[in-house]
């Protein structure tokens, strides 16, 4: 499988626990996107990067969020000190950079579920 | 900042008919690329279509085609001969093009329209 995969796709954590979502992107890909979508709502930016430089963050991406991706391969988004307003759907998605064709390729997402 | 707006939360067509999907964006870019993904239950979201705003001709894909009015910044989706497989999420989304300076260099989507198809 080639696509963008997603670990784990379903996480269930108690308030004030830490969870961490791991993606890996299409191989040749150097751009790598990180969005939260909400019931009933489309996706929302949160961070993207560029290789391993993190260039662009999300004001939806509080202090208790930190994402990375070390060798410009994969990614993960760390998520501490959970609240119930957390609980989401959370996507990845990567695309080539600059030559790309604009299209972004996602992941089938990790759902967040904080009791 | 650039917005998408979807006015239909929910549609829905009988198999075989045609249906079209409504989209308006806010922007101030000349440069950029316009989407429809569509998000199945439980499954990825995947691209349906694409159209570059330079582009005056529509974009079509098979059954799927746009119509694309940059004055007045809409585009629609219509969707020809529906069929069941085609009920799903589909989310309008924005992103900047190439040359167009500022922002996020991701996606900016609509809330969606969730498009029934009746047998």
């Amino acid at each position: 499988d080639t696509g963008v995969s997603q670990d784990p796709r379903h996480k269930i954590t108690k308030r004030g626990q830490n969870v961490t979502f791991r993606c890996d992107p299409i191989s040749e890909h150097n751009r790598l996107y990180w969005y939260r979508q909400t019931l009933g709502q489309g996706p929302e930016f949160l961070t993207y990067f560029q290789n391993e430089a993190q260039l662009e963050k999300s004001r939806l991406l509080s202090d208790r969020f930190s994402a990375e991706r070390p060798k410009g391969s994969f990614s993960t988004l760390e998520i501490q000190r959970t609240e119930q307003g957390d609980s989401a759907m959370y996507l990845c998605a990567s695309t080539i950079g600059l030559a790309d064709t604009g299209e972004l390729f996602f992941g089938e997402g990790s759902r967040l579920t904080v009791l | 900042a650039q917005t998408v707006t979807q006015s239909q939360p929910e549609m829905s067509v009988q198999e075989a008919e045609t249906v079209t999907l409504s989209c308006t964006y806010d922007t101030s870019e000349s440069d950029y690329y316009l989407f429809w993904y569509k998000q199945p239950p439980s499954r990825q979201m995947i691209l349906v279509i694409r159209q570059e705003a330079y582009k005056q001709q529509n974009a079509t894909e098979n059954r799927f085609s746009v119509n694309f009015q940059k004055a007045a910044k809409s585009f629609s989706l219509k969707i020809s001969d529906s069929q069941l497989g085609d009920a799903a999420m589909y989310f309008c989304a924005y992103r900047s093009g190439r040359y167009s300076g500022g922002g996020a260099d991701g996606l900016t989507f609509g809330k969606g329209t969730h498009l029934i198809i009746q047998p």
